[in-house]
């Protein structure tokens, strides 16, 4: 079946950009997206991309895909203490809209 | 526009006793979703409404998980009897049937089996 991987954790300091890494095996995955979950919250919806663009910019966010090698990754510019949370990856595969996610990485942004 | 409800936030039961989750979507959204999501790990989907009926419940273990959704709104998510490695967050999400983007969760159920 699919599978998604991210890496657990990774630490920044306040102002440094921080990039989360996501790799996928489906390849016929149409749509990724990345989520973001704060503590007790439900996730919420950062940007997603479609397969067949390279890349996608909304304002601090940059997301990256190499449909070749199956790796999406997110970039997040001016990294603030507000964007400490936990940050899943998803793909979206032909049958159906049904999400699989990724175990999420725990991004800590250190004043 | 009002979010996903879902109640309750928290619930706490003994092993083998029974538990349900209800959860009220966004107006207007055809597909409901119940994922599951133990701690440390990210949602995994139990079961995919499309108005009232059942599109995808193939990881649904359905010896002691049962949900509906009556009259294609509502849906009541059910746990009969409840196990230890049933503790988790159950979300809630619903879609205008885009692919993935109109997706909106809820914040969830903590159930925490005892």
């Amino acid at each position: 079946g699919e599978d998604v991987e991210q890496s657990l954790f990774l630490s920044v300091r306040e102002g440094d950009s921080s990039v989360i890494n996501c790799t996928y095996t489906d390849s016929s995955s149409t749509y990724l997206y990345w989520y973001k979950q704060e503590p007790g919250a439900g996730l919420q919806l950062l940007t997603y991309i479609f397969s067949n663009m390279d890349m996608k910019q909304d304002q601090r966010l940059t997301v990256l895909l190499n449909k070749k090698d199956k790796h999406l990754s997110l970039r997040i510019a001016d990294t603030q203490t507000g964007d400490s949370a936990i940050y899943f990856c998803a793909e979206s595969a032909d049958a159906g809209n049904m999400l699989t996610f990724g175990g999420g990485t725990r991004l800590m942004v250190k004043p | 526009e009002a979010g996903v409800a879902q109640s309750p936030r928290y619930k706490i039961i003994e092993k083998r006793q029974s538990v349900a989750f209800w959860c009220n979507p966004i107006s207007g959204h055809a597909t409901l979703y119940w994922y599951q999501q133990i701690l440390g790990q990210g949602p995994k989907l139990l079961i995919q409404f499309q108005n009232n009926g059942v599109v995808d419940d193939s990881q649904l273990p359905k010896d002691r998980f049962s949900a509906e959704r009556l009259k294609g709104v509502d849906s009541t998510l059910k746990i009969q009897p409840a196990k230890l490695e049933d503790s988790a967050v159950y979300l809630c999400a619903s879609s205008d049937g885009g692919y993935g983007y109109g997706y909106t969760f809820g914040s969830g159920t903590r159930l925490t089996v005892v």
